[in-house]
């Protein structure tokens, strides 16, 4: 089975500072990979989804950007970070044959 | 645009009670509705569920799909504290690749 390891798990940024949150999976091949971004207490806003190797698909606009410079390697980035970008980060993994979307353990941002 | 409405928001029990956890959805070519638990990082998931009243069932958890009034429900018999956790419903379209989420329910169960 896949396991998706997500780091830093925590991180507390200035304002206007880059970030880089890193997501690799393991377990299998050629998966598509999302990240999701959660506020306090609500639901999971779709931000980036990928299918392949440098494709990647944005759902909002936004100040944040996605790489996908491997199979199973995902990062989610800003060259400077906003006070709103504050929020609970998670990369997920559906593995290409399955129909089952599985999560990492996030990544808390608090942009100070 | 697909849309999942998860009611209630928040619920407060008692150890040993039955909850009814609640999702609505309006999504273009319906594919499947899946259910995860969230403790405190990531979302684990329990439930997929593709068609109409075809019961899913693990444990104290069970859920059923009506495709026809466009609604899940999630229950959960004699709760206990671990039961405690947000509680989100997902909807999958066919063309889309990612999952659309409800707003998900608060479910804390008191001793």
């Amino acid at each position: 089975s896949q396991t998706i390891h997500q780091w830093p798990a925590t991180l507390v940024q200035p304002v206007g500072s880059p970030l880089s949150l890193e997501c690799t999976v393991e377990g299998t091949s050629n998966p598509n990979l999302y990240w999701y971004r959660q506020a306090a207490g609500r639901g999971l806003q779709l931000l980036f989804y990928s299918v392949g190797i440098g494709q990647i698909s944005s759902e909002v606009p936004q100040n944040l950007s996605a790489s996908r410079p491997q199979d199973r390697q995902f990062i989610l980035s800003s060259k400077k970070l906003l006070l709103s970008d504050s929020g609970f980060y998670l990369c997920a993994c559906q593995p290409y044959s399955g129909n089952t979307i599985y999560f990492g353990e996030g990544s808390w941002l608090t942009v100070v | 645009e697909d849309k999942v409405v998860q009611s209630p928001l928040s619920l407060v029990v008692h150890e040993g009670d039955t909850v009814t956890l609640n999702c609505s959805y309006e999504v273009t070519n319906f594919r499947s509705l899946l259910w995860y638990k969230q403790e405190k990082k990531a979302p684990t998931f329990l439930f997929m569920l593709t068609s109409s009243g075809i019961e899913k069932k693990s444990g104290r958890l069970s859920s059923i799909l009506d495709k026809k009034e466009l609604f899940s429900i999630l229950n959960i018999t004699a709760t206990q504290t671990g039961d405690s956790a947000i509680y989100l419903c997902a909807v999958r379209s066919t063309g889309r690749r990612a999952l659309t989420f409800g707003s998900g329910t608060r479910l804390q169960v008191q001793p």
